[in-house]
């Protein structure tokens, strides 16, 4: 069974700078898929990146991107220019690549609380 | 809005009643998922349907069952509940159910059971 663990449970950083959430992960498969989602006050989960383990480059989306480590098995993530409404819960998530009618399910793990402070 | 629904928002009830909760997908969506949130458990996967058929099942209690309906909206029904069983309830969509990062999951804004 695959596990992902989030070693840090909270962090804060002033607005417009940067911060790294670190994400670790243990499987034996060879080719998953990692994400990143946040989780807002509202609740609503949120798809914020995503990488596939058998591309090499690092995934960007705007101020979002990721360090992604397959031999350590580490897939960070680093918020550029922290704006306020980044306040939130963020999961790093893992998917096998199973295939066909085996099902697709997500693996969280505990999640980093990220405080965004004026 | 993801363009998952969830209904209802919250429920309160009482330990040994009988709720269902319901999901509609984003409209071409065939797969649909049950997520459990809760203090203790964090976010588990409970089961995943796909045009209408169970296709991998997870931590899910014996007390727990969903179906997914030919229209492709899916129901979540959990009985006998205890006051462990409270928490918050996602349903997510994807189109195909595929293992690809391209078929991202979508997240409904999940069903607040609380359990008395």
């Amino acid at each position: 069974a695959q596990t992902v663990t989030q070693s840090q449970p909270e962090m804060s950083v002033q607005e417009a700078e940067t911060v790294t959430l670190s994400c670790t992960y243990d499987t034996s498969e060879s080719n998953y898929y990692l994400f990143w989602y946040k989780q807002p006050p509202s609740r609503q989960m949120i798809l914020v990146i995503r990488q596939e383990a058998y591309k090499q480059q690092n995934a960007t989306e705007n101020r979002f991107s990721v360090n992604f480590q397959k031999a350590a098995k580490s897939f960070s993530l680093k918020i550029s220019d922290s704006q306020l409404g980044d306040t939130a819960m963020y999961f790093c998530a893992f998917m096998k690549h199973a295939g066909g009618a085996a099902g697709n399910k997500l693996t969280f793990g505990g999640g980093t609380r990220v405080l965004v402070k004026p | 809005d993801s363009g998952v629904t969830q209904t209802p928002k919250h429920l309160i009830t009482a330990t040994g009643q009988r709720v269902t909760l319901r999901c509609s997908p984003r409209s071409g969506d065939l797969s649909v998922y049950w997520y459990q949130q809760s203090l203790d458990q964090g976010l588990q996967f409970l089961i995943q349907y796909y045009n209408g058929e169970e296709r991998a099942k997870g931590n899910i209690l014996e007390r727990f069952s969903a179906q997914q309906f030919p229209d492709l909206h899916s129901e979540l029904n959990l009985s006998s509940l205890e006051l462990g069983d409270s928490a918050l309830y996602f349903c997510a969509s994807s189109t195909s159910g595929q293992s690809t990062s391209t078929d991202t999951q979508y997240f409904g804004p999940g069903t607040r059971l609380t359990v008395l």
